[in-house]
């Protein structure tokens, strides 16, 4: 059965601070990583990853895919009150074109 | 614009009753999808689609139906309403091609008492 888990599920930290979020997987035939944000409602794309070792960047955001050990990790460098959101991670199969998230990662960042 | 959208945003109801959610996407999208959201599970696939008149059972799919009668809407229905169905609905889609992001609609809260 294929499966996605995050960790940690939850997070506290206080402005500045930098925070790696992970998200392993297994999934028959992988297609694609996906990182979402959700904060009081509808989840918003972050970044998709196919290839492995190939950094996605975005600011503060930064995410990279190892296909070999089946993880992602998304990183958010000087966080903001802002960044406080679930961050969702979804992986597509080829099989099936469908999307299976993790239970997500809710970060509180505190002033 | 394109986008998608969802009705009713909130609704309560009794137990028993039947209730449909409705989703409708002007991208033209063939896949659609249906999920919950509960404190602790993430998102889970309920019914998806890959095109008119094609329907497929997700993780969690009990109690739950769909119908793709055209390329724009994939409306939820629950038949017997039951309170373990008090969640937050989202309704996805996206292109044929299986690779790139889902958009999401806002979500519609659903209480069943």
């Amino acid at each position: 059965e294929d499966k996605v888990v995050q960790s940690p599920l939850s997070l506290v930290v206080h402005e500045g601070d930098t925070v790696t979020l992970n998200c392993s997987y297994e999934v028959t035939n992988f297609r694609s990583l996906l990182w979402y944000k959700q904060e009081k409602k509808a989840p918003t794309f972050l970044f998709m990853l196919t290839s492995s070792g190939i950094e996605k960047k975005s600011g503060r955001l930064s995410s990279i895919l190892d296909k070999k050990e089946l993880f992602s990790i998304l990183n958010i460098t000087a966080t903001q009150t802002g960044d406080s959101a679930i961050y969702l991670c979804a992986v597509g199969s080829s099989n099936t074109g469908k999307l299976i998230f993790g239970q997500g990662t809710t970060l509180q960042v505190k002033p | 614009d394109a986008e998608i959208t969802q009705s009713p945003r909130h609704k309560i109801t009794e137990t028993g009753r039947q209730v449909t959610l409705a989703c409708h996407q002007t991208w033209n999208h063939n896949n659609m999808f249906w999920y919950r959201q509960d404190l602790g599970h993430g998102l889970r696939l309920i019914h998806y689609s890959y095109g008119v008149h094609d329907t497929n059972k997700g993780e969690v799919s009990d109690g739950y139906s769909v119908s793709r009668s055209n390329t724009e809407d994939l409306p939820l229905t629950l038949e017997s309403a039951a309170s373990s169905q008090t969640s937050v609905y989202f309704c996805a889609s996206r292109s044929s091609s299986n690779t790139g992001e889902l958009f999401f609609g806002e979500g519609s809260r659903l209480t069943v008492l």
